[in-house]
């Protein structure tokens, strides 16, 4: 059974450009959470999805970013018009239940750099 | 609100010393406490996790932590670290549906 899939693990953008992340759960997992990283700190919460649905965005800046999880295929975080500032790892999770009492299991993350 | 603070950034320890890692909360209902390793540029793994019960709970790779509600503190321990402990390390809780962090300790182990 693999593991919650990322890819691609390294990404680098200029300034303006489009960032494109994907994010496969594990098997029979449908919930999934996307967290940044930024240097020298913890991850903070982003968005949570269900197939087809978002379900907590609170953490999702209000612009440039926005994030989906169709009923096939990957989740997608896409962040437009890239900044430096958006230069950190983004990591995402599933789980098989909801709710944060439940556990999360982490992919490899994908390490974006803007140039 | 919700939060965890880990209060050291860094620690060094001498192989085969022992390790506490030390990490309090603040949440308002029966907390879902867990720990992670990040090893660099690599993903967290999930070390230990407390939901409710025995108050200790063991973890892999040698790991334990001990739950104290009247200190809100979930402290991570080895009894002896090796070199390949040498990690981040991470506390967080569970909150409503999502996972709440620390800002990690990070953890060097001296030959």
């Amino acid at each position: 059974n693999a593991g919650v899939m990322q890819n691609p693990r390294h990404l680098v953008r200029r300034r303006g450009q489009e960032a494109r992340l994907r994010c496969s759960p594990m098997k029979g997992h449908s919930h999934v959470y996307w967290y940044r990283q930024l240097p020298e700190e913890g991850l903070k919460f982003m968005v949570y999805l269900q197939k087809e649905n978002i379900i907590d965005e609170s953490g999702m800046p209000k612009e440039r970013f926005s994030a989906e999880f169709p009923k096939e295929g990957p989740s997608i975080l896409r962040i437009q018009q890239v900044v430096r500032g958006d230069s950190a790892a983004y990591f995402c999770a599933s789980s098989p239940l909801p709710g944060g009492e439940n556990i999360q299991y982490f992919g490899a993350g994908t390490r974006l750099s803007v140039l | 609100a919700q939060s965890v603070t880990q209060p050291d950034i860094h620690i060094t320890v001498s192989e085969g010393a022992s390790l506490e890692l030390r990490c309090n909360y603040s949440y308002g209902a029966t907390p879902y406490l867990f720990w992670y390793v990040q090893s660099p540029g690599q993903g967290l793994q999930l070390l230990l996790k407390y939901f409710s019960g025995d108050t200790l709970v063991q973890g892999i790779k040698g790991f334990e932590a001990e739950f104290k509600r009247s200190q809100s503190s979930f402290n991570l321990r080895k009894p002896s670290v090796h070199w390949s402990d040498a990690a981040e390390y991470f506390c967080a809780v569970g909150a409503d549906d999502k996972i709440i962090f620390g800002k990690g300790t990070r953890l060097h182990i001296l030959p």
